[in-house]
């Protein structure tokens, strides 16, 4: 079985402040992580993932997210937030494998405060 | 990166009709793809896994009489909503898993109301 929990359903941060998304992770063998980012009334766009290689994972728009197996955390992280990173995003788990099926947090919506 | 599209992007129907929601991966093949519900403020709840050439398995509690899917290729899935309701309104996002990435690529969903 596996399982994600993201902490914080809402998350506020001020523009060209660091965004930190909690995400923690449960699963039976070593799991494939993502990050999703939805904008309103669209669907999920990958921001990045993790499959066993490089514990720090380099995405999109700036984001990046570090691995860690001792605190099974896979935490979202941007330096400096802007404006335009104001949406929902999931962190996912999957079972060694994006084509097995996909778990999905409940979202973290992110404000950002100019 | 992979595109996956669907259309319609929005439908509004009568109470007791059709709907049929397409899902393409347009620059890739995808052996599998996926249907999701997602209701407002919620997360993605999983419906079924569609498989080219083979029926597509369902999640507890998802009517596969009322939810019709059908994975006629590689490149596209179909869902199928029949005889809507009112409660079948709600957000249908599909995603098509390429086998090379190993990641799920989503649609931009479709939204459906049913009135």
């Amino acid at each position: 079985a596996q399982s994600v929990t993201q902490l914080g359903s809402h998350v506020s941060v001020s523009e060209g402040a660091l965004v930190l998304l909690r995400c923690n992770y449960s699963s039976s063998v070593p799991p494939y992580l993502f990050w999703y980012v939805q904008y309103p009334n669209q669907g999920l766009q990958l921001l990045l993932k993790y499959t066993s290689a490089a514990t720090l994972v380099k995405g999109i728009n700036g984001f990046e997210a570090e691995f860690k197996k001792s605190e099974t955390s896979f935490h979202l992280t941007k330096p400096s937030a802007h404006m335009s990173d104001a949406a929902e995003y999931f962190c996912a788990v999957s079972d060694g494998g994006g084509y097995q099926k996909v778990t999905f947090g409940i979202g973290t919506k992110l404000q950002v405060i100019p | 990166g992979a595109v996956v599209s669907q259309h319609p992007s929005w439908v509004i129907c009568k109470s007791g009709t059709s709907v049929k929601i397409e899902c393409r991966s347009l620059d890739f093949q995808a052996t599998t793809m996926f249907w999701y519900r997602q209701f407002p403020k919620q997360s993605l709840m999983l419906m079924a896994t569609s498989n080219e050439g083979s029926k597509a398995t369902y999640e507890q509690g998802v009517e596969k009489d009322k939810f019709l899917i059908n994975h006629a290729s590689l490149t596209l899935s179909t869902l199928t909503v029949t005889s809507a309701h009112p409660e079948d309104s709600s957000f249908y996002i599909c995603s098509a898993f390429d086998s090379f990435q190993e990641t799920q690529y989503f649609g931009p969903g479709t939204r459906l109301l049913v009135l």
